[in-house]
């Protein structure tokens, strides 16, 4: 159980174009979902926090603009990348976390890698 | 301040034990996770900690201190698939992780 699933897997995308990557919890109803980045040989960085059915709540630092979350139910969460550009390249990872009951553990999806070009 | 220490990186030999530390420290305490990630892959999960203790699986052991704000990952019988980064996480009073920057483990033959 506790399967996260995120398309696409990979995406390439020119520069000043929009990417829109999604997030599913198939087996369980996530109350919350996270969204992170990491870069190469770096470790994970959290960009936002996001409660079905309200606003996402972005760490200091991460562009609300440009980086649209939208956690429309309890299944699914959606990050677009605004007007990308290549130093948005990255891996973009998201976890789901149900805080119906503990241990409130985070499952998190296979991540998708973002190219742009 | 929140902050999760561990080493950056560490080598093992093939068929040993090794443990990577951890310190913490956050606002609130609700347990402390490590989780393995393979190059290129997203973490998955390992352990879970909310007392204190040792929490023993396979090969996998995880044991906290809260009082010392400590907690270490135990790795026995060291396999060449077990070459990974190792995130220790604590979570917060809001229920959401703190990252450690992550353990290199090089395991060699």
């Amino acid at each position: 159980g506790a399967v996260v699933s995120q398309h696409p897997s990979w995406v390439i995308c020119k520069s000043g174009t929009s990417v829109k990557i999604e997030c599913r919890s198939l087996d369980f109803q996530a109350t919350t979902m996270f969204w992170y980045r990491q870069f190469p040989k770096q470790s994970l960085m959290l960009m936002a926090t996001s409660n079905e059915g309200s606003k996402a709540t972005y760490e200091q630092g991460v562009e609300k603009d440009k980086f649209l979350i939208n956690h429309a139910s309890l299944t699914l969460s959606t990050l677009t990348v605004t007007s990308a550009h290549p130093e948005d390249s990255s891996f973009y990872i998201c976890s789901a976390q149900t805080r119906t009951g503990g241990p409130y553990e985070q499952y998190f999806g296979p991540g998708t890698r973002l190219t742009v070009t | 301040g929140q902050n999760i220490d561990q080493p950056t990186e560490m080598t093992a030999t093939e068929g040993a034990i090794v443990q990577i530390n951890c310190t913490y420290q956050t606002s609130g305490f609700n347990g402390l996770f490590w989780y393995q990630q393979h190059a290129g892959e997203a973490p998955t999960f390992l352990s879970y900690n909310v007392l204190d203790g040792l929490e023993e699986k396979g090969r996998f052991s995880s044991f906290l201190s809260r009082s010392k704000g400590y907690s270490y990952l135990l790795l026995k019988e060291l396999q060449m698939k077990d070459s990974a980064s190792y995130l220790c996480a604590g979570m917060d009073s809001n229920y959401q992780l703190i990252w450690g920057a992550g353990t290199k483990l090089i395991i060699k033959p």
